[in-house]
């Protein structure tokens, strides 16, 4: 059974440090990988998408790396902002096909000090 | 990318009711996904929904609480039968875009509270 857990839990930093967050899965058996981004009482929102023959993605100030095969994954953000607190969530894709349903992890609350 | 719809995006509701949610997609979809995230939680997938089949359900979840619907393959609905306080959740839907390694795209979400 895959589970993804993600370290921290929360994280509070200053304006404009860089940050990693980090997602680890049990079952590297995967098709893909993304973290999303949720506000408080909203949706999700896509960040980044690693299939899982691609070892980064990047966007912007954010860079997502992939290692399947140490089933852990982490997300960089760089010159962090007060708009960019929020939960982030990895997830994790893709069993027995590339339809198949995802499994979050946990999340990692964090919030930025202006 | 997908658009997805949600209504109602939120709602209040008396204890032993039901709600019905609805999502609408963009574009045609094979299987649309709903989940649940509980307050301070992450989300927990409750079924697959596949046009012209009934949903696969996940462990700890049951169509006679939580039926859904799947006319089409851009339309679904989740109820929440006999609702109690500890349905207060939001409740997400969710497709998959794309051929191989495929993109999830999430609603905006339904925020349920039960009183």
């Amino acid at each position: 059974k895959q589970e993804v857990t993600q370290i921290p839990a929360a994280l509070s930093v200053p304006e404009g440090e860089n940050l990693v967050l980090n997602c680890s899965f049990t079952d590297s058996a995967i098709y893909n990988l993304q973290w999303f981004r949720q506000d408080p009482g909203k949706g999700l929102t896509s960040l980044l998408l690693i299939q899982s023959s691609q070892r980064e993605q990047t966007s912007g100030r954010l860079n997502a790396s992939l290692d399947k095969s140490s089933g852990r994954s982490t997300l960089y953000i760089a010159a962090s902002q007060p708009g960019d607190s929020a939960t982030y969530l990895c997830a994790v894709g893709g069993f027995e096909t590339s339809y198949d349903k995802v499994i979050f992890g946990p999340g990692t609350s964090l919030s930025v000090i202006p | 990318s997908a658009v997805i719809s949600q209504k109602p995006s939120r709602d209040i509701c008396q204890r032993g009711t039901s709600l019905t949610i609805q999502c609408q997609v963009d574009s045609q979809v094979t299987m649309m996904f709903w989940y649940r995230q509980q307050p301070g939680q992450s989300l927990t997938l409750i079924a697959t929904a596949n046009q012209g089949s009934e949903a696969t359900y996940e462990s700890g979840f049951v169509i006679d609480k939580f039926p859904i619907s799947r006319p089409n393959l851009t339309f679904s609905t989740l109820t929440v039968s006999n609702m109690s306080p500890e349905d207060s959740s939001i409740y997400l839907c969710s497709v998959h875009i794309g051929g191989g390694g495929t993109e999830a795209f999430f609603g905006q979400g339904t925020r349920l509270t039960v009183v």
